[in-house]
């Protein structure tokens, strides 16, 4: 598999305050991302994605952006909440492979009341 | 809520026993997955069904064993399996298994072998 490692394996931030996530990777082939959140005990739960001709997406209160120059993908969490205290994981495709992803090792966010 | 369920939610072994894991998705999804996920780290991709056939078996090994009866279930049969293989067992269905489809996850078998 391709290394798609994150910077911070553990976050705390403040509730109210924005989060930002990190995620690099080394495939420069790669042409698809997902970021998911993992709540303890659960499945990882799809937030947003972007594919490589685009370099920033926005969802309901996430954004990721994408530079594909320096191989870093990144999500920021606007007014952090308690309910987003989880596990984030990135998880990247290679072009033309279908659709077999490989994620990176995961950053801990927690949120303080 | 994930629209892939999975069941038993948790399931204890012996490492003799036989037992099976069971996925199902109603989305009409033609690609389905099994990844495996031990405590604080990333999933790992273990098989992939395309239109029930397999087409991803990464190099696990046989005492795991797939099966894709329909469109809409996958199983993962288990026999004479270790104390390490006691993890979290994730089924993930995606529209299709072209480029650039969207994996979903079910919430995962807790299995645990002693």
């Amino acid at each position: 598999g391709e290394s798609v490692g994150l910077h911070l394996p553990t976050l705390s931030v403040q509730e109210g305050d924005n989060s930002i996530i990190n995620c690099a990777y080394s495939n420069s082939a790669s042409d698809y991302f997902i970021w998911y959140k993992q709540e303890s005990g659960k499945g990882p739960q799809f937030i947003i994605d972007i594919r490589s001709n685009m370099d920033k997406r926005q969802g309901q209160r996430v954004t990721v952006l994408l530079n594909k120059t320096v191989k870093h993908l990144s999500l920021q969490i606007a007014a952090t909440q308690p309910g987003d205290s989880a596990v984030y994981f990135c998880a990247e495709k290679e072009a033309n492979t279908g659709n077999q992803f490989y994620f990176g090792t995961g950053t801990s966010l927690t949120v303080i009341p | 809520d994930t629209e892939v369920t999975q069941t038993p939610k948790h399931l204890v072994m012996g490492m003799t026993n036989k037992k099976s894991l069971k996925c199902e998705q109603h989305m009409g999804h033609r690609a389905m997955y099994w990844y495996k996920q031990k405590a604080k780290k990333p999933p790992e991709l273990m098989f992939v069904y395309s239109y029930e056939k397999l087409s991803i078996n990464e190099s696990v090994p046989s005492r795991f064993s797939p099966e894709c009866p329909n469109s809409s279930l996958l199983n993962l049969h288990l026999h004479a399996l270790q104390p390490e293989d006691s993890a979290l067992y994730l089924c993930a269905s995606s529209q299709g298994w072209g480029s650039g489809n969207t994996i979903y996850f079910g919430e995962g078998s807790w299995l645990t072998v002693v």
